[in-house]
């Protein structure tokens, strides 16, 4: 089956640092991903689309300059918090699909907090 | 704007017997995917099942089966002999594009819990 994997699974950082978390597609080639926010106890709230070689789409509210979105490969799209905060500590799920298929595929997400 | 709503926050079911998960929706759209997400205390997102909304049959998948109402914009999901590790939140959620190229709508969300 399709797998997504996302790393890391946790990470903590300082205030004001950035941190990188990237999201794989290990054996499809992905030509849309899509990274999601969920706070806890939430639903998961869609940030932005990422196609492979163009810039991703972001949803109404989402920080583009502090939510940075790569997509340059097919297997590979990385989000990136920049200057982060306390209230960016929040869990982040990444998912990939490809024109093909019906179904997006979740990573395991990403648990960021800052401290 | 589509809309999705999970009306129960928490559930509980008796090991082995029948659950029924609310969900309803709301769009303009005559086309669209319906799905269910099981989300474990791992956070790992796994599909339960997915339903086109040009199909009228309901859909199935073993033991999950779900009552998609079109007119009413209802989509409710049925757990028969439910089991331990059917233990998670389930999220019901709306896609247009079939879950791959657009974006997925999610409800908040239903905690179901397991007694053995």
């Amino acid at each position: 089956g399709a797998v997504v994997s996302q790393h890391p699974s946790r990470v903590i950082c300082k205030s004001g640092t950035s941190v990188k978390i990237e999201c794989r597609s290990l054996d499809f080639q992905a030509t849309t991903m899509f990274w999601y926010r969920q706070f806890p106890k939430q639903s998961l709230m869609l940030m932005a689309t990422s196609n492979e070689g163009s810039k991703a789409t972001y949803e109404q509210g989402v920080e583009k300059d502090k939510f940075l979105i790569n997509h340059a490969s097919l297997t590979l799209s990385t989000l990136t918090v920049t200057s982060a905060h306390p209230e960016d500590s929040s869990f982040y799920i990444c998912s990939a699909a490809t024109q093909m298929n019906t179904e997006a595929f979740f990573g395991q997400g990403t648990r960021l907090t800052v401290v | 704007a589509q809309t999705v709503t999970q009306s129960q926050p928490e559930m509980s079911v008796q090991e082995a017997e029948t659950v029924t998960l609310s969900c309803t929706y709301d769009t303009s759209e005559s086309d669209y995917y319906l799905f269910w997400y099981k989300q474990p205390p791992s956070r790992q997102m796994i599909l339960v099942i997915r339903q086109e909304a040009y199909k009228q049959q309901n859909a199935t998948e073993n033991r999950f089966s779900v009552n998609f109402q079109k007119a009413a914009k209802s989509f409710s999901l049925k757990i028969s002999d439910s089991q331990l590790g059917d233990a998670a939140m389930y999220f019901c959620a709306y896609s247009i594009y079939g879950g791959s190229q657009g974006n997925l709508i999610f409800g908040k969300g239903t905690k179901l819990s397991v007694k053995p």
